[in-house]
């Protein structure tokens, strides 16, 4: 069974909505969380480490202030995508490692974001 | 930093046949970690196979193996008996080290692998 939930798995909204996106893991405790962002067709690309208790950790040329994430607890990291443009609609995934297996990470089934 | 390259953004194969998908790396790490990760339609990022850089043996899944060619950044993944089920994006991806917290993949920009019946 998954290991890592993410919630909504698709969300439409108008231009300057703000969204959450919620990515949980289940039965562990994850002091890291990874945030990716899939343009169709394309690869994932890393946007920022969450850190439990600490600020997230952004990738160069993503904006902090755009993708807001807060990793308040062992189980729970968010991604708010504020005042969202229809440049912003992608594949979001999260990931985190469970330390009781030897996979890398663990995604959850991403969220489909369409901003009309 | 690490860089990772797929150069064939598609491939397509007959069912029961044999396909090979190309992946090259660039880094100035002597132990690291290769993986191949398929995502279907349905979006899920499901880890097909695994290698240890400082293995030389070449792993083996079932149907899937790699070329690992450390000394040329090279790590192909070979598909046998291809099936319909195959088809796919796959990702190849480069990851430093584990750690019990978790540590960052590095993806190639993928393969979209039909298999025709």
């Amino acid at each position: 069974g998954a290991v890592v939930s993410q919630h909504p798995s698709r969300v439409i909204c108008k231009s300057g909505t703000s969204v959450k996106i919620e990515c949980r893991s289940l039965d562990f405790q994850a002091t890291t969380m990874f945030w990716y962002r899939q343009f169709p067709k394309q690869s994932l690309m890393l946007m920022a480490t969450s850190n439990e208790g600490s600020k997230a950790t952004y990738e160069q040329g993503v904006e902090k202030d755009k993708f807001l994430i807060n990793h308040a607890s062992l189980t729970l990291s968010t991604l708010t995508v504020t005042s969202a443009h229809p440049e912003d609609s992608s594949f979001y995934i999260c990931s985190a490692r469970d330390p009781r297996d030897n996979q890398p990470q663990h995604f959850g089934d991403g969220t489909r974001l369409s901003i009309l | 930093a690490q860089t990772v390259t797929q150069s064939q953004p598609e491939m397509s194969v007959q069912e029961a046949e044999t396909v090979t998908l190309s992946c090259t790396y660039d880094t100035s790490e002597n132990n690291y970690y290769l993986f191949w990760y398929k995502q279907p339609p349905s979006r899920q990022m499901i880890l097909v196979i695994r290698q240890e850089a400082y293995k030389q043996q070449n792993a083996t899944e079932n149907r899937f193996s790699v070329n690992f060619q450390k000394a040329a950044k090279s790590f192909s993944l070979k598909i046998s008996d291809s099936q319909l089920g195959d088809t796919a994006m796959y990702f190849c991806a480069f990851m430093k080290h584990y750690n019990n917290a978790g540590n960052m993949l590095t993806f190639g920009g993928g393969t979209r692998l039909m298999v025709k019946p």
